[in-house]
């Protein structure tokens, strides 16, 4: 399978505990984003890396939140200290862009967080 | 602002009728691109067009086609003869060339198609 993989599929954690998900993009795509979407809404950026540089960042997004992509390969999404408004479904996308434009966005099946 | 509205909540239809989904967006880029996409319940997001900004041609692909018009900033997906494996969550999307390559999504249209 050629298309985005991302690990775990389920995760169920207890409130304050630190979890991290993966994500392995597909292979010649330089571009890797991560997702949040939580039930009946489009899903929320959060951020993009083009290779191994972190370009954007959402506002949004909390200091308990970081990601990295070592290597422009994989990326990992850490969440500390997790809440239970972190309950939602993580998606990670990858596309390949050069300069300006983009090409469409494939998206993994997610990793499903549940904080109790 | 980027903005990417779906007005449409939910729609149900009758197998075989035909049925357009709206999408209207905001953006102050001149060059951008829009899409759509399929989350049936399996809850993987799946690719069906890309359009860019100079393009407005309207595509058809097989039962399903987009009409593109930027004097109304929209991007309308038809499904012709629907069937019941239609019945999913769809997205329109806006991504901007010079502001950043983020993908701006709408709230999303849950289609049900009853057989």
């Amino acid at each position: 399978d050629t298309g985005v993989s991302q690990d775990p599929r389920h995760k169920i954690t207890k409130r304050g505990q630190n979890v991290t998900f993966r994500c392995d993009p597909i292979s010649e795509h330089n571009r890797l984003y991560w997702y949040r979407q939580t039930l009946g809404q489009g899903p929320e950026f959060l951020t993009y890396f083009q290779n191994e540089a972190q370009l954007e960042k959402s506002r949004l997004l909390s200091d308990r939140f970081s990601a990295e992509r070592p290597k422009g390969s994989f990326s990992t999404l850490e969440i500390q200290r997790t809440e239970q408004g972190d309950s939602a479904m993580y998606l990670c996308a990858s596309s390949f862009g050069r300069g300006s434009g983009n090409t469409e966005a494939f998206f993994g099946q997610g990793t499903r967080l549940t904080v109790v | 602002a980027q903005k990417v509205t779906q007005a449409q909540t939910e729609i149900s239809v009758v197998e075989k009728e035909d049925v357009t989904l709206d999408c209207v967006y905001e953006t102050r880029d001149t060059t951008y691109y829009l899409f759509w996409y399929k989350q049936p319940p399996s809850g993987e997001l799946v690719f069906l067009i890309r359009r860019n900004s100079f393009d407005e041609q309207n595509e058809i692909s097989g039962r399903y086609s987009w009409n593109f018009q930027k004097s109304t900033s929209s991007f309308n997906f038809t499904i012709t003869a629907s069937q019941v494996v239609d019945s999913a969550v769809y997205f329109c999307a806006l991504s901007e060339v010079f502001t950043g390559n983020q993908f701006y999504f709408g709230t999303g249209t849950s289609l049900t198609v009853i057989p």
